[in-house]
């Protein structure tokens, strides 16, 4: 089985502007996770998707947004760029709590830079 | 409010020997899973092994095993026979199930730098 992909895997972008992550998760996955790293706050849980509802979400301002396609791929949005969201953002994919296979397989994360 | 702690930053441990990392977990939920993922330098996340709360026995996943207590609400990683690959970071992981409702939100502690020495 193909891994996690996560597009693109660097990013710089300057303030104000805008960005958007692409998360494929494995074939067959139904939920996708997004987790923000950075060397201040560590992981952090941003949202996550199953079968396209947003079925939690973290503790981030409203510029954080992201969505879910039929096909399991999701994106995650940020707006209005600010230096502080300068961070490794990882895309986590598994299949539902309630099967055998709860696993969450991380993506190689996309490194954004905001100058 | 569910927690992780891991209150090792960094140890250093020599090729071939076995090394021990510490994780604790606060949690009121009787449901949980709890996770250990290694980090290298390039960034991505590496699964090692799962523990669910109700699993009695330990987890083992080739060289690596979890010594879960639970009472003690411990969840230790060990690595046995440790290779100069085994540089790292390791993080510990709690997924939340609060009254086993539907979620795979993970709640990560602040991780253990582990430096394989030759």
């Amino acid at each position: 089985k193909a891994g996690v992909t996560q597009t693109p895997r660097y990013l710089i972008k300057t303030r104000g502007q805008q960005v958007t992550l692409s998360c494929s998760p494995i074939s067959g996955h139904r939920s996708v996770s997004w987790y923000q790293q950075t060397p201040g706050q560590g992981l952090q849980f941003l949202f996550e998707y199953f079968s396209e509802t947003q079925r939690n979400k973290g503790n981030f301002p409203g510029r954080f947004s992201g969505r879910q396609f039929s096909n399991s791929r999701s994106e995650m949005n940020v707006s209005t760029l600010e230096l502080g969201d300068s961070a490794l953002y990882l895309c986590a994919s598994s299949d539902d709590y309630r099967t055998s296979s709860y696993e969450q397989y991380f993506g190689p994360g996309t490194r954004l830079t905001v100058t | 409010a569910q927690k992780i702690t891991q209150t090792q930053p960094g140890m250093f441990v020599q090729e071939k020997e076995a090394v021990t990392l510490d994780c604790t977990y606060d949690t009121s939920d009787q449901s949980y899973g709890l996770f250990w993922y290694k980090q290298p330098s390039s960034g991505e996340m590496i699964f090692l092994i799962y523990q669910g709360s109700y699993d009695e026995q330990n987890a083992t996943e080739g060289r690596y095993s979890l010594n879960f207590q639970k009472a003690r609400k411990s969840a230790n990683l060990v690595i046995s026979a440790s290779q100069l690959g085994d540089s790292a970071m390791y993080f510990c992981a709690m997924r939340e199930a609060p009254g086993g409702g539907a979620t795979n939100k993970l709640i990560f502690g602040t991780g253990t730098l582990l430096a394989v020495q030759p």
